[in-house]
């Protein structure tokens, strides 16, 4: 079945320092939505990919989906302690409905 | 306006024990979905209903394992004769249609077996 890798599974940083993580898979995607979970919360919508090289930034976040609509990124700029937290991908191939979601990576920010 | 809401937030419970967790949609949405979220895991789905069409029920792990959901409303998740490995938090999303809406997310219930 479909997969969705992503890595790094956890990165710890300076704030200041920036932060990348990425979500690939081997199949294309019709879609590719990114979730933020703080410690002990529930995954929280941030934003949702559609197009083949769309970029998005929402404030230090910017996002960006692969021409081959099988890779994306995103990258924090001058990480925050607020920026703490796990950050997945979820995709939906396009022959699926299911969205699957990438295995997280856990950012932690030193103060 | 409400939120995904689900109870209850934590239960304890004896190996063997049969438990049920309870999950309240956002009004109109037509998806939902139930997750396992081990500790420092991601998620693993178990199961996704869509409006009156057939349940997609390929996460489930195991027979002891089974959801309902009575049309576009609330959805039980019950498992049968727990096993320590079932704890975990499980969580609930439901979205306006399929896939390709954001999915909104109930706090979880943290299930521990005993």
């Amino acid at each position: 079945g479909q997969q969705v890798m992503q890595i790094p599974q956890y990165q710890h940083v300076q704030e200041g320092e920036d932060f990348t993580t990425y979500c690939n898979s081997s199949t294309t995607l019709s879609n590719i939505q990114w979730y933020k979970q703080r410690p002990g919360g529930h995954p929280v919508f941030l934003i949702q990919l559609v197009k083949s090289g769309e970029v998005k930034k929402q404030k230090r976040l910017t996002f960006q989906f692969g021409e081959a609509k099988k890779n994306s990124s995103l990258h924090i700029t001058a990480t925050q302690t607020t920026d703490v937290g796990t950050y997945f991908c979820a995709a939906r191939g396009d022959s699926s409905y299911k969205l699957i979601f990438g295995s997280g990576t856990r950012l932690l920010v030193r103060p | 306006g409400a939120g995904v809401s689900q109870s209850p937030s934590n239960k304890v419970t004896e190996k063997g024990k049969d438990v049920e967790l309870r999950c309240d949609p956002i009004s109109g949405h037509t998806a939902l979905y139930w997750y396992r979220q081990r500790l420092g895991q991601g998620l693993e789905f178990l199961i996704y209903f869509q409006g009156n069409s057939a349940p997609d029920k390929s996460g489930l792990p195991s027979d002891r394992f089974s959801a309902e959901r009575t049309g576009e409303s609330v959805s039980t998740l019950t498992i049968q004769r727990t096993q320590q490995e079932d704890s975990a938090v499980y969580l609930c999303a439901s979205s306006s249609r399929q896939g390709d809406q954001p999915q909104h997310f109930g706090d979880g219930t943290r299930l521990s077996i005993l």
